[in-house]
């Protein structure tokens, strides 16, 4: 089956400490996003790619960083600068442009600090 | 700065009766909409997307509508049932590869 899948499901941070989450997608869309969630808010974006080896910063990038040397993979890093990282992590991609852009997002990575 | 706006946060209905979530948005230059559903602790699922120059989309229960010029769309739910019952939110896309979400509006069906 084509998805987006995210690893851990859950995530333990300790002070200082970087962790990575994994999103891992075979639709072969080229434009991944990730997006912060806490609870009773909206999703917020952190850092976003179109294409390979290319990523812009979102709202929220400061504390994150992003690599995307494959299409199919799109980690992210949340660094010990990141001071309040526990939320719910939403790994997206998408497809089609403009008005037809549709987006898809995988099951979520719950970040807690210990 | 673009916002995005859902009112109410939380709405509970009885099984069976029709029911409509509303969604607001700031800026009209959209480019589409789209409805999500959420259930606890996973990811968004997609239901509808309204592309700027639809008024409307269906899909089984649900209709979506889309008025640009107030800034609002609406998510429609007939006959609501309990396995309804879940966050929805909406997210606009406008013309430099971003969407924005609002808060959501978590239903109850109460069986």
């Amino acid at each position: 089956d084509g998805g987006i899948t995210q690893s851990p499901k859950y995530l333990f941070r300790k002070e200082g400490q970087n962790v990575t989450l994994s999103c891992e997608q075979n639709l072969n869309h080229d434009a991944m996003y990730w997006y912060r969630q806490d609870p009773g808010q909206g999703l917020r974006l952190i850092y976003y790619s179109q294409i390979v080896n290319d990523f812009q910063k979102g709202d929220i990038a400061e504390g994150y960083s992003v690599s995307r040397e494959k299409k199919e993979s799109f980690p992210l890093t949340v660094t010990s600068a990141q001071k309040n990282p526990t939320a719910f992590y939403l790994c997206a991609s998408s497809i089609g442009s403009h008005r037809t852009e549709k987006l898809f997002f995988g099951s979520g990575t719950q970040l807690s600090v210990l | 700065k673009q916002e995005v706006t859902q009112i109410p946060a939380a709405l509970s209905v009885p099984e069976g009766e029709n029911l409509v979530l509303n969604c607001s948005f700031t800026d009209s230059a959209i480019y589409n909409l789209q409805w999500f559903r959420q259930d606890p602790g996973k990811g968004l699922t997609s239901l509808l997307l309204i592309q700027s120059s639809q008024r409307e989309q269906t899909s089984g229960r649900l209709n979506a509508s889309l008025d640009k010029s107030s800034g609002r769309s609406t998510l429609y739910i007939a006959a609501s049932q309990p396995g309804d019952s879940a966050t929805y939110l909406c997210a606009v896309r406008y013309n430099f590869n971003k969407f924005y979400f609002g808060s959501g509006t978590k239903l109850n069906v109460k069986p």
